[in-house]
């Protein structure tokens, strides 16, 4: 049982430059969520799904889109990468949307932008 | 934007002191849970607190919600060197959660 998992684990890009994160969950939650950890600033929403064929964006969303691909994966795509998106990116999953759902996160992408 | 402050943000101690970590908010939350996050790993979840007042218990940590679900605080007894890691407390918000700034803790043998 591999909960949730992210590819890939580090990225160097140079400005301009695309990709896009992936991430699965193998425990047929509903909601899957991505955020971003810069020091200090604990972890910001950057795009989350509640259920299936839902997306909505989060605190930061700004340079980033996403795709619900199915209810196991969940993509976060840069399409022209900044320097001030240099961070650790977490992917994270949970059986429902809302505060009384335990979130189960993956591994983290770190990313850096040249 | 909720925002959810944390402190202290950085604790230094000797294994056996205790520490209290505090989470506030000018915010009302319906619940708040805390995570904690080892190096290089994403955040688990330690517990969640629902009702304003309530205190809960899981071995040494003690987790406690504010009267007016705008506050929590975490005490750790007698810390241990397994006890370092970044704890990180957030406020449910519509269909997600809102994280705090966090409390890097290092405990030292």
């Amino acid at each position: 049982n591999a909960g949730v998992t992210q590819t890939p684990k580090f990225q160097v890009l140079k400005t301009g430059q695309s990709m896009t994160l992936q991430c699965a969950q193998d425990m047929n939650h509903n909601s899957m969520y991505w955020y971003r950890q810069d020091p200090g600033m604990g972890l910001r929403l950057i795009y989350y799904s509640a259920s299936e064929g839902t997306t909505d964006k989060g605190e930061v969303p700004n340079g980033y889109n996403v795709s619900r691909l199915n209810k196991r994966e969940f993509s976060l795509r840069l399409e022209s990468a900044a320097p001030s998106q240099t961070s650790v990116y977490f992917c994270a999953s949970s059986r429902g949307a809302g505060g009384l759902y335990e979130q189960y996160f993956g591994p983290g992408t770190r990313l850096t932008v040249t | 934007t909720q925002l959810l402050e944390q402190s202290p943000q950085f604790l230094s101690i000797q294994e056996g002191e205790n520490l209290t970590v505090y989470c506030n908010s000018s915010s009302v939350f319906s619940s708040l849970q805390w995570y904690r996050q080892e190096p290089g790993e994403g955040p688990v979840l330690l517990v969640t607190v629902v009702t304003g007042g309530e205190v809960k218990k899981l071995k040494r940590l003690t987790f406690q919600f504010g009267d007016a679900r705008k506050d929590s605080s975490l005490h750790i007894t007698a810390a241990q060197p397994g006890d370092t890691g970044l704890y990180l407390c957030a406020g449910t918000g519509f269909q997600k959660l809102v994280f705090g700034t966090g409390t890097r803790l290092l405990v030292s043998p």
